[in-house]
């Protein structure tokens, strides 16, 4: 069965600066797709970024980019020029290409200080 | 209205009450899902619906019945709920099961079985 791992419930970063969130899966499947999600504090949550895991290009969007290390199982998320508005609870997942569920890990709540 | 909306945003409930949660999407997608979100835990599939038929069922006790009438529609019926049942429920729908395709997420009910 495939598991994600977020290790850090909380970090913190100072507006304006760089932050990266780590992310860790486990799959014995070689195509698949990761995603970063993100919650704020009103609770809808809203998708970020995603990778398909065939390709080696990493993704970005805007100020989120991804680190994707496929043989390392390691998909983490950068987020450059930090803004207050970024601060919520930052979940990553996973999802066969068979398609099905999505499978969460424990999330990583950022808090930003102006 | 556009997105995923879920009413009530908050419930409070006895445990011999008799409850339900909706959930509607009004993106025009095959496919929905109930999520239990607790604290300090990853989201947890509940069940899946596409086409208006379930296709996944994460071993949920029967004090949870999930309905689908059409695609656009999605309820959970509550009964005879424990303590350990408050929580956020979130529902989501996405285009379909297969693919990378986003899904989106309404804004959740808090739970609270007293």
């Amino acid at each position: 069965a495939q598991t994600v791992t977020q290790s850090q419930p909380e970090m913190s970063v100072q507006e304006a600066e760089t932050v990266t969130l780590s992310c860790t899966y486990d799959t014995s499947e070689s195509d698949y797709y990761l995603f970063w999600y993100k919650q704020p504090p009103s609770r809808q949550m809203i998708l970020v970024i995603r990778q398909e895991a065939y390709k080696q290009q990493n993704a970005t969007e805007n100020r989120f980019s991804v680190n994707f290390q496929k043989a390392a199982k390691s998909f983490s998320l950068k987020i450059s020029d930090s803004q207050l508005g970024d601060a919520a609870m930052y979940f990553c997942a996973y999802r066969s290409s068979q398609g099905g569920k999505l499978i969460f890990g424990q999330g990583t709540e950022l808090s930003v200080k102006p | 209205e556009t997105g995923v909306t879920q009413t009530p945003r908050h419930l409070v409930m006895g445990m011999t009450n008799k409850k339900s949660l909706k959930c509607e999407q009004h993106l025009g997608h095959n496919a929905m899902y109930w999520y239990k979100q607790s604290a300090k835990k990853p989201l947890e599939l509940m069940f899946v619906y596409s086409l208006e038929e379930r296709v996944e069922n994460n071993s949920v006790p029967s004090r949870f019945s999930p309905e689908c009438p059409n695609s656009s529609h999605l309820f959970l019926h509550l009964h005879t709920l424990q303590p350990e049942d408050s929580a956020l429920y979130l529902c989501a729908s996405s285009q379909d099961l297969q693919g990378w395709g986003e899904q989106y997420f309404g804004p959740g009910t808090r739970l609270t079985v007293t």
